[in-house]
């Protein structure tokens, strides 16, 4: 159990699009959603940690009008990149904690972002 | 702020040899946790082994325990019998208080056959 999925997992779009990414709790609910990025060879850096039904808390130095969190369910968070410019090819990766769980952070698969 | 430091970028071992991957954190709260995180080429998060600061006993995990010095805020992985399928990214994290964890800038770990 614990499944996290997100989609897509890769994306190319141009340079001035948005992009969506979509991350989803399979087999449980999850209290909170947390939307991270890496860029490659590098550590997992926090962007903003979202509740079901509330606005997100977003990580100093993050932009909030570019990076817009929605979390509509218990089940699922989106990600949108808007206006998409090349230095936001990154890889993003979201976790989700359990409703009624031991606050452990399952991870999805990632989704590699490249802009053109 | 809660810190976490990895100050290995790269390690090596033989296949079946031991390893320890070293971690030091700052922090100033009592009650928190402690994870190993390993990433593959693949990029998916795996969980290793997670450590509750309440607790002085190390946590063990088969082939994976860690050396847990509160005092010292040191949070060390030793990897046993390593197999080629541990080669990967290893990132130390800590997490206090809703779920902020906090990620190291991960160690790569090469199996030599």
């Amino acid at each position: 159990g614990a499944v996290v999925s997100q989609h897509p997992s890769w994306v190319i779009c141009k340079s001035g699009t948005s992009v969506k990414i979509e991350c989803r709790s399979l087999d449980f609910q999850a209290t909170t959603m947390f939307w991270y990025r890496q860029f490659p060879k590098q550590s997992l850096m926090l962007m903003a940690t979202s509740n079901e039904g509330s606005k997100a808390t977003y990580e100093q130095g993050v932009e909030k009008d570019k990076f817009l969190i929605n979390h509509a369910s218990l089940t699922l968070s989106t990600l949108t990149v808007t206006s998409a410019h090349p230095e936001d090819s990154s890889f993003y990766i979201c976790s989700a904690t359990r409703l009624a769980g031991n606050y452990e952070q399952y991870f999805g698969p990632g989704t590699r972002l490249t802009v053109t | 702020a809660q810190t976490v430091t990895q100050s290995q970028p790269e390690m090596s071992v033989q296949e079946a040899e031991t390893v320890t991957l070293s971690c030091t954190y700052d922090t100033s709260e009592n009650n928190y946790y402690l994870f190993w995180y390993k990433q593959p080429p693949s990029r998916q998060m795996i969980l290793v082994i997670r450590q509750e600061a309440y607790k002085q006993q190390n946590a063990t995990e088969n082939r994976f325990s860690v050396n847990f010095q509160k005092a010292a805020k040191s949070f060390s992985l030793k990897i046993s019998d390593s197999q080629l399928g541990d080669t990967a990214m290893y990132f130390c994290a800590f997490e206090y208080n809703n779920n902020d964890m906090r990620f190291g800038a991960g160690t790569r770990l090469t199996v030599k056959p």
